[in-house]
């Protein structure tokens, strides 16, 4: 059980255009999930939390208006990258916490990989 | 949320246990330590978490100190598909419904055959 799957696997863009992920928690409902960015041969890093049916929680340094993160339902989130341009070429991952009675456990999507030419 | 220190890097042979250590000396004594793998170009995967008392489970065991300032990861025989990065994560318990995961660096294990 919880699976996590995010669509599409890899994407390539023009510098400005704009792209959606989205990431689906297919087993269990998600009242939070997560987005992640990852660069190559370094760590994740969270971008955002968002809670379903609420406006996703931001980290410092990540824009808002660039990455938007919509959270409509307990099985889907998405993120848009509005205005891709090369430096936003990264692998994106999703997570999915589930709330099953007292333990709340976050599951990790397969990642999705950006290239913005 | 206690800082985790990790190796760089660290290797094994194919079917030798892989030791992998975690110092977390500023751990609180409600904190968690839990243990995910990214095996190149994949989402993370959870492996294992305990509190105090060593676990085991089908992927690893999972050794904490009386202190609990430290542990080690052990897979027992390692095998290729092992060849990931490690990141040893402590965190609030599992029913804080709040917690969000912050990775470090971890450590980039290679399995050598």
């Amino acid at each position: 059980g919880a699976v996590v799957s995010q669509h599409p696997s890899w994407v390539i863009c023009k510098s400005g255009t704009s792209v959606k992920i989205e990431c689906r928690s297919l087993d269990f409902q998600a009242t939070t999930m997560f987005w992640y960015r990852q660069f190559p041969k370094q760590s994740l890093m969270l971008m955002a939390t968002s809670n379903e049916g609420s406006k996703a929680t931001y980290e410092q340094g990540v824009e808002k208006d660039k990455f938007l993160i919509n959270h409509a339902s307990l099985t889907l989130s998405t993120l848009t990258v509005t205005s891709a341009h090369p430096e936003d070429s990264s692998f994106y991952i999703c997570s999915a916490r589930s709330g099953a009675g007292s333990s709340y456990e976050q599951y990790f999507g397969p990642g999705t990989r950006l290239t913005v030419t | 949320d206690a800082k985790t220190t990790q190796p760089t890097s660290m290797d094994c042979a194919e079917g030798r246990a892989a030791n992998l250590p975690c110092n977390h000396s500023t751990i609180s004594g409600n904190e968690y330590v839990y243990w995910y793998r990214q095996i190149h170009s994949q989402g993370p995967q959870y492996i294992i978490h305990g509190l105090k008392n060593n676990e085991t489970n089908e992927m690893a065991s999972l050794i904490i100190t009386e202190d609990r300032k430290s542990s080690t990861l052990i897979l027992p025989h390692a095998t290729l598909r092992d060849t990931a990065v490690y990141y040893c994560i402590v965190r609030t318990p599992p029913m804080d419904s709040s917690y969000k995961l912050i990775f470090g660096s971890g450590t980039r294990l290679l399995v050598r055959p």
